[in-house]
């Protein structure tokens, strides 16, 4: 049982290019997030899904675009990046949200952008 | 919006003591509040998750207590050990915000040998 696993772990890019982190789970869960962990900011919403075929922004959305492809699996594409992307990212996910809920987290990417 | 605050900010102890941290929120509504440890480089692992309606919640040598009407959680960890040395971050699960979940700074813990 892998939980959540994420790709790639570590990205450099240049200012202005594109990609996608992706994100899959096998718990079959409904809920799954995408957060950014930066120094003396902790850990900030980017966006989520409630469930299949819905997403929301978070606190922090601009400069991203999510996908929920299907159930297992959740991207983060950064259409052109910025310098103040640099951060790790980290994918979670949980059954739903509700009063006994655990969150689990993937393992995360470290994104360098130059 | 929710305010997530952890104190303190690091702690180094001598293995064998007890440990100590606090989190305090300012939104009270919250469906349940769970603690997680952050290894470097890793992602988080859940601990112990509280129910709003519960005031502890334990698993082995840690115990989180919850106060709700004051806005206030404390996890223990009795006789620390080397490897209990991470990050520890609490994150309420506020009712009003659905999904979304904050987090705090954490607390970076050293046990020393």
């Amino acid at each position: 049982n892998a939980g959540v696993t994420q790709t790639p772990k570590f990205q450099v890019l240049k200012t202005g290019q594109s990609m996608t982190l992706q994100c899959a789970q096998d718990m079959n869960h409904n809920s799954m997030y995408w957060y950014r962990q930066d120094p003396g900011m902790g850990l900030r919403l980017i966006y989520y899904s409630a469930s299949e075929g819905t997403t929301d922004k978070g606190e922090v959305p601009n400069g991203y675009n999510v996908s929920r492809l299907n159930k297992r699996e959740f991207s983060l594409r950064l259409e052109s990046a910025a310098p103040s992307q640099t951060s790790v990212y980290f994918c979670a996910s949980s059954q739903n949200a509700g009063s006994n809920e655990k969150l689990f987290f993937g393992s995360g990417t470290q994104l360098s952008v130059l | 919006k929710q305010e997530v605050t952890q104190i303190p900010a690091a702690l180094s102890v001598p293995e064998g003591e007890n440990l100590v941290l606090n989190c305090s929120f300012t939104d009270s509504a919250i469906y349940n509040l769970q603690w997680f440890r952050q290894d470097p480089g890793k992602g988080l692992t859940s601990l112990l998750l509280i129910q709003s309606s519960q005031r502890e919640q334990t698993s082995g040598r840690l115990n989180a207590s919850l106060d709700k009407s004051s806005g206030r959680s404390t996890l223990y960890i009795a006789a620390s050990q080397p490897g209990d040395s991470a990050t520890y971050l609490c994150s309420p699960r506020v009712k009003a915000a659905g999904n979304k979940l904050t987090f705090g700074g954490g607390t970076r813990v050293l046990v020393k040998p």
